[in-house]
């Protein structure tokens, strides 16, 4: 069956330093990659979409990349800030919509 | 404003009561889906529709039925059925569905509702 990994221990980066989170799969060949943002007790934020036929995707202070031969994606957030601490999912879709890793919970440290 | 909400924010009920969980969107999305979310674990789908009146079993479906009868409104039922009720229920829509191949699959989501059963 289809698996998605994210780092599932907090990652810790002091501020101003560039976040890079990781979203490893298996058994899956997505046609598309998404990733979310999310906030305790609240529901996930769509941030930034990239196509298996893409292989990087900016978005302000964000980058995606998205390696099919390594089933990888990686997000990173340039110049980070204590507001970008929050849990972060990458999401698969393909013909059976879309499938959510459990996410990498950051902390950006002052 | 446009967007998508969900109420109750919290709800508690009593073991062996049905409860349903209201989603409204004013988005004119298309798709609708229902997930729910424990501590250390993914979103997982338990329904979604892609059109009014048809909805498709997602991952976890037993023990909750849902309805479509308005294009706006997608509520859930968590039946006594569901061995384990207390969760963090997500609901979400788009302009199409995924398997639709639409242009834009990214899922807008409600703020949630916290059901505890005891």
């Amino acid at each position: 069956s289809q698996k998605i990994e994210q780092n599932s221990e907090a990652l810790n980066i002091q501020e101003g330093k560039t976040a890079t989170l990781t979203c490893n799969y298996t058994n899956y060949s997505p046609a598309y990659l998404q990733w979310y943002r999310q906030d305790p007790g609240r529901g996930p934020v769509f941030l930034l979409l990239i196509r298996e036929n893409e292989k990087e995707k900016r978005k302000e202070r964000l980058k995606v990349t998205f390696d099919t031969t390594l089933k990888q994606s990686l997000f990173h957030i340039t110049a980070s800030q204590p507001a970008d601490s929050a849990t972060y999912l990458c999401a698969l879709g393909g013909a059976d919509g879309l499938t959510f890793g459990k996410g990498t919970h950051l902390i950006i440290q002052p | 404003d446009g967007g998508i909400t969900q109420s109750p924010k919290y709800l508690f009920r009593k073991e062996g009561q049905n409860v349903t969980l209201s989603c409204e969107q004013n988005l004119n999305h298309d798709a609708m889906y229902w997930y729910r979310q424990d501590p250390g674990q993914g979103l997982r789908l338990i329904y979604y529709s892609q059109i009014v009146n048809d909805f498709q079993k997602g991952d976890i479906a037993e023990g909750y039925s849902v309805s479509r009868e308005k294009k706006e409104s997608f509520p859930l039922t968590v039946t006594s059925a569901q061995k384990n009720p207390t969760a963090f229920y997500l609901c979400a829509s788009s302009l199409v569905l995924a398997l639709a191949g639409g242009n834009s699959y990214e899922q807008y989501f409600g703020p949630g509702t916290r059901l505890t059963v005891t």
